[in-house]
């Protein structure tokens, strides 16, 4: 059972360089979601999705952009990467939205310098 | 302001000993509170989940207590093992119109076993 799967696990990127972080779940799961966590931080959302086509903004989205074409996957894509963004990703999805647990990816580290 | 709070940041115990951790909260409307164990460098992966009408809930050696009159929750992990060594996070959802159910996270407790 593959649950959620992010890649990559580790990526260095050079200030002002892009890249997109790619989430894949085979739960069949509407809601999918990215957070971003911080050392001594509690998960921010960054954005999520309630279903294919549809996303939106969470606390955290500056510098990042979103798309949900098909139920399975949920990129996130990082544009002009600054220090700031330096954090570990976590990709979620859930079967429901108020009671649902949360599965989670291994979470992608990224180190921007 | 919705938020949640986790206490102590951190501890160490004894293999073999006993602890609690808790969380209070200031969400509202409240809908559901879930425990989620964090072994690093992993994803958090779920303990229990608390709704409005429950005291106790127990999973194992772990046993999650809510008392939703004071907006708070304690985990207490009996007979502490090597593999309990990790951070537990308390994850409270926001009943919303939208029904999407918007999560506040607390920071977690970093939890260290020693033999």
């Amino acid at each position: 059972n593959a649950g959620v799967t992010q890649t990559p696990k580790f990526r260095i990127l050079k200030i002002g360089q892009s890249m997109t972080l790619q989430c894949a779940q085979d739960m069949n799961h509407n809601y999918m979601y990215w957070y971003r966590q911080d050392p001594g931080m509690g998960l921010k959302l960054i954005y999520y999705s309630v279903g294919a086509g549809i996303t939106d903004k969470g606390e955290v989205p500056n510098g990042y952009n979103v798309s949900r074409s098909t139920t399975e996957d949920f990129p996130l894509r990082l544009e002009l990467a600054a220090p700031s963004q330096t954090s570990v990703y976590f990709c979620a999805s859930r079967f429901r939205a108020n009671t649902g647990e949360l599965f989670f990816g291994e979470g992608s580290r990224l180190t921007v310098l | 302001k919705n938020q949640v709070e986790q206490s102590p940041q951190s501890l160490i115990i004894l293999e073999g000993k006993n602890c609690t951790l808790q969380c209070n909260y200031t969400v509202s409307p409240f809908s559901n509170l879930r425990w989620y164990k964090q072994d690093t460098g992993r994803g958090p992966v779920s303990l229990t989940i608390m709704t409005f009408s429950e005291n106790t809930k127990s999973n194992g050696r772990y046993t999650a207590t809510l008392d939703a009159d004071t907006k708070q929750s304690s985990l207490h992990i009996t007979a502490s093992q090597l593999s309990d060594s990790a951070s537990y996070i308390c994850v409270v959802t926001v009943m919303t119109t939208d029904s999407w159910g918007k999560l506040q996270f607390g920071a977690g407790t970093q939890v260290v076993v020693t033999p």
